[in-house]
């Protein structure tokens, strides 16, 4: 079955470590993307990719990081820079004309 | 930027039909996505539009007016079931055309009632 998929779903981490949350998809698809989700709030993009070895800054990059070696991966890092790091990280994988979105990862930094 | 403009909250009766509404300002416009999201779950994909006109899938329709920049997703015979955050996200050209940005309106919640 074709999909993606974010590991973990729920992550707890202290203040001041870094932590990278994965994304793999199948799907074949050249565009990954990550977004963040705080409650009430819409989606805002972190970072995106179109090419393997390539991405560009979202609009709050600021305290993240990616990396893009494969095609099938695009895992990111939230390191001890983000300042808010406590939200809902979805990974989406575009294709034309579909779509799909990973299951979601919950990180609370406490 | 983009502007992406929805209503935050909208409230329907089961059985009914509802029109949720997406404005946009952008420059290289190239296609407009609808998700709907359940509480505390990812989006998941309803549609996409490039070219002006209706596509339909079942219940839910979507329009899109390039020249007006606007979208709408209609759900019709609303279930109880369908109660859910509803995503407008546009995707516009980067540099050189190969890069392609995609950017989320705010959501709209529609709540269904009996």
């Amino acid at each position: 079955d074709g999909g993606i998929t974010q590991s973990p779903k729920y992550l707890f981490r202290k203040e001041g470590q870094n932590v990278t949350l994965s994304c793999e998809q199948n799907l074949n698809h050249d565009a990954m993307y990550w977004y963040r989700q705080d409650p009430g709030q819409g989606l805002r993009l972190i970072y995106y990719s179109q090419i393997v070895n390539d991405f560009q800054k979202g609009d709050i990059a600021e305290g993240y990081s990616v990396s893009r070696e494969k095609k099938e991966s695009f895992p990111l890092t939230v390191t001890s820079a983000q300042k808010n790091p406590t939200a809902f990280y979805l990974c989406a994988s575009y294709g034309i004309p579909e779509a799909f979105f990973g299951q979601g990862t919950r990180l609370t930094v406490v | 930027g983009q502007n992406i403009d929805q209503p935050t909250e909208m409230t329907a009766t089961e059985g009914a039909i509802v029109q949720i509404n997406c404005t946009y300002q952008t420059s290289g416009f190239n296609g407009l996505f609808w998700y709907q999201q359940h509480a505390g779950e990812a989006p998941t994909f309803l549609s996409y539009n490039v070219l002006d006109g209706l596509e339909e899938k079942g219940r839910f329709s979507s329009f899109l007016s390039r020249s007006k920049g606007y979208s709408y997703l209609l759900l019709k015979e609303l279930q109880m079931k369908d109660s859910a955050s509803y995503l407008c996200a546009v995707r516009v050209k980067g540099r050189g055309g190969g890069y392609q940005k995609v950017t989320f309106g705010i959501g709209t919640k529609l709540q269904v009632i009996p």
